[in-house]
C-alpha cells in the first residue's frame, strides 16, 4: 500500500531536548511538508521541500530543522529553541507544480509531542 | 482579510439532515480546491477535489463559485458517522508557490 508514515505516533521532550520527528512516503511524491496543528486550530507550515536537498522555510519555522536527503523522507526536528512544542505535527506530501498544481496532499497519521 | 476562512461552527443537525459549508477564498488566481475530513485527534483525509463544473460523491456534492470566490460541500442524508470537522485546501496557480492554504475547519456534529 502506499502512503506516509511518521513516527512516532506519540513523543515526548525533557527541557533543553532536541527531538526528530519521522517521515517517511513511498508515493514517489516530490513535495514534502511539515505542518502543526494547535487544539482547535488550522494547519500551519513549518517547512516545506519541493525536491531532494532542498528545502523553504514555512510560517513558523523557528524552533524547527528538517532535512531532505532522500525522496522518501523529510524528517522534522524540534529543537530546544521551539520554547512551545507540544502540538499535533503533520506531514504531507504531493507532486509538485506545473500541471501537478491540482494535485492534493497526502497526510501520515501524524506525530503528538508533549513536553513532560 | 484572511486568505481561506471557514465558519468553525459547530454546525449541529440531525440524522437525515442536509447541511451545507461555504469556505471563501482571497486570491482570484486560485487553481485548484479540496475538501478534507478530519476526525478528531486524527489526520485530515482527502474527501473530495471541487471541479470547476461541480461534482458529485454519494451524499456529497462540491461547487465552485469563482465569481464569489468561495467553494461549497452539500452533504446530504447526513449520517452520525459524518460528523467530522471538515477542511477546505485551495491551492494557488503558478508564479513560484503551489503551497496549498488551508481553511481552520467547520466541525459537524450529526446528532440521533
Amino acid at each position: 500500500d502506499g502512503g506516509i508514515t511518521q513516527s512516532p505516533k506519540y513523543l515526548f521532550r525533557k527541557e533543553g531536548q532536541n527531538v526528530t520527528l519521522s517521515c517517511e512516503q513511498n508515493l514517489n511524491h516530490d513535495a514534502m511538508y511539515w505542518y502543526r496543528q494547535d487544539p482547535g486550530q488550522g494547519l500551519r507550515l513549518i517547512y516545506y521541500s519541493q525536491i531532494v536537498n532542498d528545502f523553504q522555510k514555512g510560517d513558523i519555522a523557528e524552533g524547527y530543522s528538517v532535512s531532505r536527503e532522500k525522496k522518501e523522507s523529510f524528517p522534522l526536528t524540534v529543537t530546544s529553541a521551539q520554547k512551545n512544542p507540544t502540538a499535533f505535527y503533520l506531514c504531507a506530501s504531493s507532486q509538485w507544480g506545473g500541471q501537478n498544481s491540482n494535485q492534493p496532499q497526502h497526510f501520515g497519521d501524524g506525530t503528538r509531542l508533549s513536553i513532560l | 482579510r484572511k486568505e481561506v476562512e471557514q465558519d468553525p461552527g459547530p454546525f449541529n443537525v440531525p440524522e437525515g439532515a442536509t447541511v451545507a459549508f461555504n469556505c471563501t477564498y482571497s486570491n482570484s488566481a486560485s487553481q485548484s480546491f479540496f475538501w478534507y475530513r478530519q476526525d478528531c485527534r486524527k489526520e485530515p483525509k482527502l474527501l473530495m477535489s471541487v471541479y470547476s463544473s461541480g461534482n458529485e460523491d454519494g451524499r456529497f456534492t462540491a461547487q465552485l463559485n469563482r465569481a464569489s470566490q468561495y467553494i461549497s460541500l452539500l452533504i446530504r442524508d447526513s449520517k452520525l458517522s459524518d460528523s467530522a470537522t471538515y477542511l477546505c485546501a485551495v491551492n494557488p496557480s503558478s508564479g513560484g508557490s503551489y503551497i496549498p492554504t488551508f481553511g481552520r475547519g467547520t466541525s459537524l456534529i450529526v446528532h440521533p
